[in-house]
């Protein structure tokens, strides 16, 4: 089945810089690549998503690139808060009708002030 | 109003023992899915649903059955339970059109002994 790496595992970073997540998946035909934020104690939300007709996209200080060609795709936060720190998990969908969804084993994101 | 909720929130189980774990949503979504996270191992993927009366195995189904009565219920069971099933379970929901956001419900903590 699919596979997705997602690097790295721990991630520090100062407030105010940027932070970057890396995944890479195996499968040619999946088509879209969402970012689930989980807090402590709390479930996975999704933050931000990119479909494989984009390059790029971005939601304030989130930016997402997809290089299909390499089958990568990463998740880069700018001016990074303390409230950003959480556990950062990338997916790809490799199932069309059944949303079947492949996760990276996650990023644990530590912002300090 | 929580779309997706999980009971019990806590349990804890004896070897050998039966558990069943329940999940509603009320999204009204065909898809429905149980999840594992374990440290290390992200969230990884037990059987999913397509519809009411359907089950699919996942990418770890082996010890775990599952079942769908109805649009709004999906159960995850655990016939004789063991110490390494021991972990955080997440049911998810989402949608077979349109975007394929998944929407977690807050998680069940399972404890083995």
């Amino acid at each position: 089945g699919e596979q997705v790496e997602q690097l790295p595992s721990i991630l520090r970073v100062q407030e105010g810089s940027s932070a970057s997540i890396n995944c890479s998946y195996e499968d040619s035909a999946s088509n879209y690549f969402p970012w689930y934020k989980q807090e402590p104690g709390e479930n996975p939300k999704l933050i931000i998503d990119i479909r494989s007709n984009m390059e790029r996209k971005q939601i304030q200080e989130l930016i997402v690139l997809l290089d299909k060609k390499a089958k990568r795709f990463s998740l880069h936060i700018t001016d990074t808060q303390p409230g950003d720190s959480a556990m950062y998990f990338c997916a790809s969908l490799t199932g069309a009708n059944t949303g079947k969804l492949t996760f990276g084993h996650g990023t644990i994101l530590r912002v300090h002030p | 109003e929580a779309a997706v909720t999980q009971s019990p929130r806590n349990k804890v189980a004896v070897t050998g023992g039966k558990v069943t774990l329940s999940c509603n949503q009320t999204n009204n979504h065909n898809n429905m899915y149980w999840y594992r996270q374990d440290t290390g191992h992200g969230l990884r993927l037990i059987h999913y649903s397509y519809g009411a009366g359907s089950t699919e195995k996942g990418d770890i189904p082996d010890g775990y059955k599952a079942s769908r009565p109805s649009q709004e219920n999906f159960s995850l069971i655990l016939e004789l339970a063991t110490p390494s099933q021991t972990s955080v379970y997440f049911c998810a929901s989402g949608a077979d059109w349109g975007s394929a956001e998944q929407f977690f419900g807050p998680g069940t903590r399972l404890t083995v002994l």
